[in-house]
């Protein structure tokens, strides 16, 4: 699996969008970009997922650059409860492989 | 979304007991599971992969005798830490993947706080 570079922290404003970026310059043209979160003593949380194009779902936006060696998740209202690990992942879909867990981003919500 | 659970959620045992996590996926078949570890401070490490029905394929450094792993069913796996010693003190995670066609993102289940006196 590519590696990712991801920011050890970051803060961001309840009420204002968190912008978390992830470098991944080594991806692979069948490899995908997850995102996932950990808040503190729970299992991970699944929020996106996409290859080339941006994606946006009920959590979060993803924005994949046009060469795909970079991303950005987007928060759009971040709330006290969005305060987690978040970890940017790449690698080949299919249900048979695990998820290589980086140190992630730490992002902290302040009131 | 999909559920996964874990049981218990937080065990304590002796040093050389041996303790077993249930991880149970609730309202899907998961053809898949997998077993992570994580120590304070430090991110998720894969211990295993378990296919329903065959052997789990464990992770380099981890001993497949104290780590007992079966996955008897599409909504079961079990891990069992046999003759627990301090050290396997941790966070135990398991996931499992739905492994619909374009759907692999794996749920994971809330973990087990594992102490070992």
């Amino acid at each position: 699996d590519a590696k990712t570079t991801q920011p050890p922290s970051m803060d961001c404003a309840e009420g204002r969008a968190a912008n978390l970026p992830c470098n991944h310059s080594t991806i692979s043209g069948n490899e995908y970009v997850y995102w996932y979160r950990q808040i503190h003593s729970q299992g991970p949380q699944y929020i996106i997922h996409g290859l080339k194009n941006n994606e946006t779902n009920e959590m979060a936006s993803l924005i994949i650059t046009e060469d795909r060696k970079s991303s950005t998740l987007i928060l759009p209202h971040a709330t006290l409860r969005d305060t987690a690990v978040y970890y940017c992942i790449v690698r080949v879909t299919g249900s048979g492989y695990a998820l290589n867990f980086g140190k992630g981003t730490s992002l902290l919500v302040t009131p | 979304g999909a559920v996964v659970s874990q049981h218990p959620s937080r065990v304590i045992c002796k040093s050389g007991t041996s303790v077993k996590i249930e991880c149970r996926s609730l309202d899907f078949q998961a053809t898949t599971m997998f077993w992570y570890r994580q120590f304070p401070k430090q991110s998720l490490m894969l211990m295993a992969t378990s296919n329903e029905g065959s052997k789990a394929t464990y992770e380099q450094g981890v001993e497949k005798d104290k780590f007992l792993i079966n996955h008897a069913s599409l909504t079961l796996s079990t891990l069992t830490v046999t003759s627990a010693h301090p050290e396997d003190s941790s966070f135990y995670i398991c996931s499992a993947t739905t492994g619909t066609s374009g759907s692999y993102e794996q749920y994971f289940g809330p973990g087990t706080r594992l102490t070992v006196t």
